[in-house]
């Protein structure tokens, strides 16, 4: 079956830009997460759903970060006023539910660039 | 707080045997492992609950210790698609939200 779909595959924007960013999960899954991953990091935390309701949003940064799930499928990150510290890879994974036995299925990840 | 991950990077030859240890601060009480390939998404290995040890990929096992907070990743007779990145990924009780380790870079030469 299909995995999780992240659009676009490359972003590249203005300083100061709105962008938002795209993640289609594994169809069924209920759990959603974003992360953000810098050049030779890990993928950092960002914020998980369950369902339509974030479960955790500890990991945004600042409240220029927003990310919605209306339906409990499809996602969208919001980034306003992009800084180029926000410059990264921004990966999404879904897995099938809670549960500490639910592994991560990762999409190929935005790649955001501002200039 | 961001599990740490030993050793930071490891270059084998193909046959070789290598372990990659993750250790927190915090009580596990699950660790997923990923590896990730240049370029690409990281990719589920295997999931550890609670001091099980887990044969779940080709020549590749691992471990967990509840006491010691650590979990050890064994890859025996490596080839060379073991290459990339692997991360250890853990959850504070009664939450899933996984934070990675500080990864391990493994290179494999034939």
């Amino acid at each position: 079956g299909a995995g999780v779909s992240q659009t676009p595959s490359n972003k590249v924007t203005e300083k100061g830009k709105y962008v938002e960013l795209r993640c289609d999960p594994i169809s069924g899954h209920t759990a959603l997460y974003w992360y953000r991953q810098s050049l030779g990091q890990g993928p950092e935390f960002l914020i998980y759903f369950q369902g339509t309701g974030a479960a955790d949003d500890s990991g945004l940064p600042n409240d220029r970060f927003f990310a919605v799930r209306p339906e409990g499928s499809v996602s969208t990150l919001k980034i306003q006023r992009t800084e180029r510290g926000d410059s990264a890879v921004y990966l999404c994974a879904s897995s099938l539910g809670a549960g500490e036995a639910s592994p991560l299925h990762f999409g190929n990840g935005t790649r955001l660039t501002v200039t | 707080q961001q599990p740490v991950q030993s050793p930071q990077a490891v270059i084998l030859r193909e046959g070789e045997d290598a372990v990659i240890n993750c250790s927190s601060s915090k009580a596990l009480y699950s660790v997923h492992w990923y590896r990730q390939k240049h370029g690409e998404a990281p990719v589920f290995l295997m999931i550890l609950l609670k001091g099980g040890e887990q044969k779940g990929h080709e020549k590749i096992s691992a471990s967990f210790n509840e006491k010691k907070q650590q979990s050890s990743l064994y890859l025996t007779a490596s080839q060379l698609s073991y290459s990339g990145t692997y991360f250890c990924g853990t959850a504070p009780s009664g939450t899933y939200k996984y934070i990675f380790g500080t990864g391990t870079r493994l290179k494999v030469l034939a």
